[in-house]
């Protein structure tokens, strides 16, 4: 059974601060996706990541996947406030038959950033 | 173009009742997807449709759960017999063959509460 491991669950930090969450799995894949979601709202699409060593950037987040560690990490760089939301990651592993249709999600990591 | 569309936005039901929510994915999108979001958690991939292919059933919880699908358009999810537990936010996405499967539109969903 695929897991899809984030961590830090909670992350408290200043405006202007550096910060990296990272998304661990526990099986092959190379098709890795990171999510936003605004209190209330319904999740945005983030980044796509399909390749070993892909590196995406959009404003302050920046998202790489090692396919070997099976790890991904979103990296914040001089954290706004705007930011604060919860981030997820998700795994598919369905192009390979390794299991169901849809996306396997970790749990979350609720960042809030303070002035 | 609309996005992914959702309703009722709200739900709340006696222990016992059926419900039925549904989604209206975005006009084009061959893919379909239904989760489940407890407080404070991920999501739990429910089913998924594609094209006019048998579902992929694999993680309905139970056999109170079903789901149906017109075509490639509206598809609406059913909880028979609801139990407290099954109290969530059920979240519709859609997708394109083009974009690929990961690349998943979500609706706003559906806060369900069972009483």
């Amino acid at each position: 059974e695929l897991k899809v491991e984030q961590n830090p669950l909670f992350l408290s930090m200043q405006e202007g601060k550096n910060y990296t969450i990272y998304c661990n799995y526990s099986t092959t894949s190379d098709r890795l996706y990171w999510y936003r979601q605004d209190p209330g709202k319904s999740l945005e699409s983030l980044f796509v990541l399909l390749s070993n060593g892909a590196v995406k950037q959009e404003g302050r987040l920046m998202a790489s996947l090692d396919t070997k560690a099976r790890l991904s990490t979103l990296h914040i760089t001089a954290a706004v406030h705007d930011l604060s939301a919860t981030y997820f990651c998700a795994v598919d592993v369905s192009y390979s038959g390794g299991g169901a249709d849809g996306l396997t999600f970790g749990k979350g990591t609720h960042l809030i950033i303070q002035p | 173009g609309a996005g992914v569309s959702q309703s009722p936005s709200n739900k709340v039901t006696e222990k016992g009742k059926d419900v039925e929510l549904r989604c209206d994915p975005i006009s084009g999108h061959t893919a379909l997807y239904w989760y489940r979001q407890r407080l404070g958690q991920g999501l739990e991939f429910l089913i998924y449709f594609q094209g006019n292919s048998a579902p992929d059933k694999s993680g309905l919880p139970s056999d109170r759960f079903s789901a149906e699908r017109t075509g490639e358009s509206v598809s609406t999810l059913t909880i028979q017999r609801t139990q407290q537990e099954d109290s969530a936010v059920y979240l519709c996405a859609s997708s394109s063959r083009l974009a690929g499967r990961g690349t998943q539109y979500f609706g706003p969903g559906t806060r369900l509460l069972v009483l």
